[in-house]
């Protein structure tokens, strides 16, 4: 079974600051992605990230970036210069990959991030 | 280009009572998820579609539960006998169903409440 945990329930972080979201994970897949979602107070989840098992580099996307440590089965997300629009609960999800095909999508508790000014 | 769309935004229902909730996906993705969130919760899953086919429907909680897709696209969820734990945000998301990341593009959700 696969099985996605997120430690942190809540963090703070200074404006421009950066912060690192907790994610571990467990799967006996050998092939599965990483993915982080944002969601803001409005509900709408938002794609920030993808990390796939076989990557060999961390993903990054603008001031978004995964730190994949296959080994020890994390898949950390680190937010750098922190902005006000950066808090919302933000969820750390995996899934099976298989060729040409979707899959369920595996969710965290979540991690609720305030950003101060 | 238009997101995934839900319908309605906001139900409230009464106990037993039946109801529909409806997911316009992106045109053109194959993929068709269902998900469920309670308050402080990640999503759960509930159900997958592949085209018009389920392909995945292990995560629905018991049989009161039934979704479909006949064409392909519009995908509605259906709720017999409602309860009161039944209450939750049911999210709707549809990916490309190619490879790759295969990321799912989530709607703003239908908030169920029932009394």
């Amino acid at each position: 079974a696969q099985k996605i945990t997120q430690t942190q329930p809540g963090m703070f972080v200074q404006e421009k600051e950066a912060v690192t979201l907790d994610c571990t994970y467990d799967t006996s897949d050998p092939s599965y992605g990483l993915f982080w979602y944002k969601q803001p107070s409005s509900g709408e989840m938002i794609f920030l990230i993808y990390q796939g098992s076989y990557d060999q580099q961390n993903a990054t996307e603008g001031r978004y970036s995964l730190n994949f440590q296959k080994a020890r089965k994390s898949a950390n997300l680190v937010i750098s210069a922190s902005q006000l629009g950066d808090s919302a609960m933000y969820f750390c999800a995996m899934r099976r990959l298989r060729y040409n095909q979707g899959g369920k999508l595996i969710f965290g508790q979540g991690t609720e991030l305030s950003v101060k000014p | 280009g238009a997101g995934v769309s839900q319908t309605p935004s906001n139900k409230v229902t009464e106990k037993g009572k039946y109801v529909e909730l409806r997911c316009d996906p992106i045109s053109g993705h194959t993929a068709l998820y269902w998900y469920r969130q309670s308050l402080g919760q990640g999503p759960e899953f509930l159900i997958y579609f592949q085209g018009t086919g389920a392909a995945d429907d292990s995560g629905l909680p018991n049989d009161r539960f039934f979704a479909v897709r006949p064409e392909g696209s519009v995908s509605t969820l259906k709720i017999q006998r409602t309860e009161r734990g039944d209450s939750a945000v049911y999210l709707c998301a549809s990916s490309p169903g190619l490879q790759g990341p295969n990321e799912q593009f989530f709607g703003p959700g239908t908030r169920l409440t029932v009394l």
